[in-house]
């Protein structure tokens, strides 16, 4: 299997900060990497998918990077919906597995 | 537009089966490239791939759970069944279903459906 790790598991912030998320393979993926955003009590969202490309309706403030086994997800301009949980995963191959999450919290 | 809604037990008892459905509209599960998967979620904790069938009937299951699971499609119905024996407390969860198409990452989701695991 290939195991996700992200970093850091909690990150606080406030509204207006560029916010820099991680998350690494234990293989390389390549670029088949994707991003959601959970609050509580709701099913995850698709931020991103390929890395780099913004899923429909998802505001440009969010970006991702990477290839291979690093990979970062970036808030330029954090806005106040935007404090939630966020997830990586891969889907280079089965079994697809997710990262632990990165919390995004008011400093 | 897609949906998919899970239904079951809030509640089971350990070394029951759990016997989950997801009912889904807006795609066919009789659809090249179409598939349905579960994910699961304990409370505070990251989410979990458990299990995925394609419309060809190929399925796919997390090696850890691979023993305990079964997943099946109905496609007259549009649903899918995941059935999960010996449950445990540890198994308590949201479980979510999701629709996996050719590219397998997971734009639609179902609401979930939180399962205790309890005596």
């Amino acid at each position: 299997d290939i195991q996700m790790t992200q970093s850091p598991s909690t990150l606080s912030a406030s509204v207006g900060d560029r916010v820099t998320l991680t998350c690494r393979a234990s293989q390389s993926i390549s670029s088949w990497l994707a991003w959601y955003q959970q609050k509580p009590g709701k099913a995850p969202k698709l931020l991103m998918f390929k890395a780099s490309t913004l899923d429909r309706g998802v505001p440009s403030r969010f970006s991702g990077s990477g290839f291979g086994t690093e990979f970062t997800l970036t808030i330029s301009g954090l806005q106040p919906e935007d404090f939630a949980t966020y997830y990586c995963q891969q889907y280079n191959n089965y079994p697809l597995t997710f990262g632990g999450g990165t919390k995004v919290e008011t400093k | 537009q897609i949906t998919l809604k899970e239904s079951g037990p809030a509640l089971v008892k350990p070394t029951q089966t759990l016997t989950l459905t997801c009912s889904f509209s807006g795609f066919s599960l009789t659809t090249s490239g179409e598939g349905v998967g579960w994910i699961r979620q304990p409370p505070g904790k990251a989410l979990e791939w458990l299990a995925v069938i394609y419309w060809n009937d190929d399925k796919s299951y997390s090696p850890s759970l691979r023993s305990r699971l079964t997943i099946t499609k109905d496609t007259s119905k549009d649903q899918v069944v995941l059935a999960m024996t010996n449950m445990d407390p540890v198994d308590t969860a949201t479980y979510f279903c999701a629709n996996l198409g050719r590219s397998w990452y997971i734009r639609d989701w179902g609401q979930g459906t939180l399962v205790t695991v309890s005596s």
